[in-house]
């Protein structure tokens, strides 16, 4: 069966820090994706991976994917407050199976 | 237009009630999902159709029953229903082919007393 771990669970960060949040599968796949949500809201696209060795980037967020480690990453760059949410990695198996981690609940403090 | 609509938002419903979750896309999407979400859990897959028939029943409890009218809408019908099923649910929509990027709807959120 398919695990998708992530950590950590839940961080805390200053603003103005980087930080790396991490995202392992336990199976063979070359699409995975990141997604945020915000308290009492829907999950919102922020990055989708589908080869080995893709980078993305938008903002202060940056994703990447490495099929061979069955890893992905998802860099914080600069934490401004509006970054804080959670974070959710998901991975795409056979005929649109999506399995989700369980999330990164992340806290940028001033 | 690269919205999904749910409706309603919120549905307080007694154990013996039959209700439906609707959700609608005109996005061209021929892959649609159900989704159920408890408090600080990630989304768990329910249900996956793919043109307009069901492809994914991740066991979910008959007292869920999804139905595909067609390929922009998705219909969750709902009947005797546990507490332990309230909960946020979701719907997402996507293209099938090889990129899945799922386009979610803000959910219903569902309390059953």
């Amino acid at each position: 069966e398919l695990k998708v771990e992530q950590n950590p669970l839940f961080l805390s960060m200053q603003e103005g820090k980087n930080y790396t949040i991490y995202c392992n599968y336990s199976t063979t796949s070359d699409r995975l994706y990141w997604y945020r949500q915000d308290p009492g809201k829907s999950l919102e696209s922020l990055f989708v991976l589908l080869s080995n060795g893709a980078v993305k980037q938008e903002g202060r967020l940056m994703a990447s994917l490495d099929t061979k480690a069955r890893l992905s990453t998802l860099h914080i760059t600069a934490a401004v407050h509006d970054l804080s949410a959670t974070y959710f990695c998901a991975v795409d198996m056979v005929n649109n199976d999506m399995r989700f981690g369980a999330g990164t609940r992340l806290t940028v403090k001033p | 237009d690269t919205e999904v609509t749910q409706t309603p938002k919120h549905l307080v419903m007694g154990m013996t009630n039959k209700k439906s979750l609707k959700c609608e896309q005109h996005m061209g999407h021929r892959a649609m999902y159900w989704y159920k979400q408890k408090a600080k859990k990630p989304p768990e897959l329910m249900f996956v159709y793919s043109y307009e028939k069901l492809s994914i029943n991740e066991s979910v409890p008959s007292r869920f029953s999804p139905e595909c009218p067609n390929s922009s809408l998705l219909n969750l019908h709902l009947h005797a229903l546990q507490p332990e099923d309230s909960a946020l649910y979701l719907c997402a929509s996507s293209q099938t082919g090889t990129v899945y990027e799922q386009y979610f709807g803000p959910g219903t959120r569902l309390t059953v007393t």
